[in-house]
């Protein structure tokens, strides 16, 4: 069974610009959770989507948005890029909301705003 | 904001030695996890332990958890060069809400 992946691995942007990130859960998982991880704030959570609806949202500015699609594949927006979206952004699948117990983690996308 | 907080914030270890971290949190949960994450990669989940469980085990590795100290331990029996990486507490309460706590850096020496 393939493992999460996300598109792309890198990406520098500049500031103002947006950003499009993307996610494909493992087969048959419908949770797709969004992190974000920063050497000075660690690891936040940003969102979480089921059945193409978002269920839970982190305490982050409403330039961070997210969707999934039908195929159970999620995708995270952020807008007016800051130097302090520079991050590492990871996401992750599980069959269930809160099956933290079967959830798995893409190898993640580093972003560099510059 | 981080809910838990790990010490130490840095562990070096021999290979073969034992390895203890801690980790701390604030409010009430419904489940504590450790993940590994390996220099910049994604996480990897180890064990989970639910807030009416006080301790766990899978292979090597042995969580405790005391509610009542809003802290939890992990320790890594028998440590070798592979377990070197980062390793973070998680906790998720009554809204699903996930948080992490700072990490550890665990770096074991062959």
């Amino acid at each position: 069974k393939a493992g999460v992946t996300q598109t792309p691995r890198y990406l520098i942007k500049t500031r103002g610009q947006q950003v499009t990130l993307s996610c494909s859960p493992i087969s048959g998982h419908r949770s797709v959770s969004w992190y974000q991880q920063t050497p000075g704030q660690g690891l936040q959570f940003l969102f979480e989507y089921f059945s193409e609806t978002q269920r839970n949202k982190g305490n982050f500015p409403g330039r961070f948005s997210g969707r999934q699609f039908s195929n159970s594949r999620s995708e995270m927006n952020v807008s007016t890029l800051e130097l302090g979206d520079s991050a590492l952004y990871l996401c992750a699948s599980s069959i269930r909301p809160g099956g933290w117990e079967t959830q798995y983690f893409g190898p993640g996308t580093r972003l560099l705003v510059l | 904001s981080q809910q838990g907080e790990e010490d130490p914030q840095a562990l070096s270890i021999q290979e073969g030695e034992n390895a203890t971290m801690n980790c701390s949190y604030k409010t009430s949960i419904n489940n504590l996890q450790w993940y590994r994450q390996n220099s910049g990669r994604g996480l990897v989940h180890l064990i989970l332990i639910r807030s009416n469980e006080r301790e766990k085990h899978s292979g090597r590795l042995r969580v405790t958890l005391d509610t009542s100290k809003k802290s939890s331990s992990l320790l890594i029996t028998a440590s070798r060069a592979a377990d070197t990486a980062s390793y973070f507490c998680a906790t998720d309460d009554n809204n699903n809400d996930m948080r992490f706590g700072a990490g550890t850096r665990l770096t074991v020496k062959p």
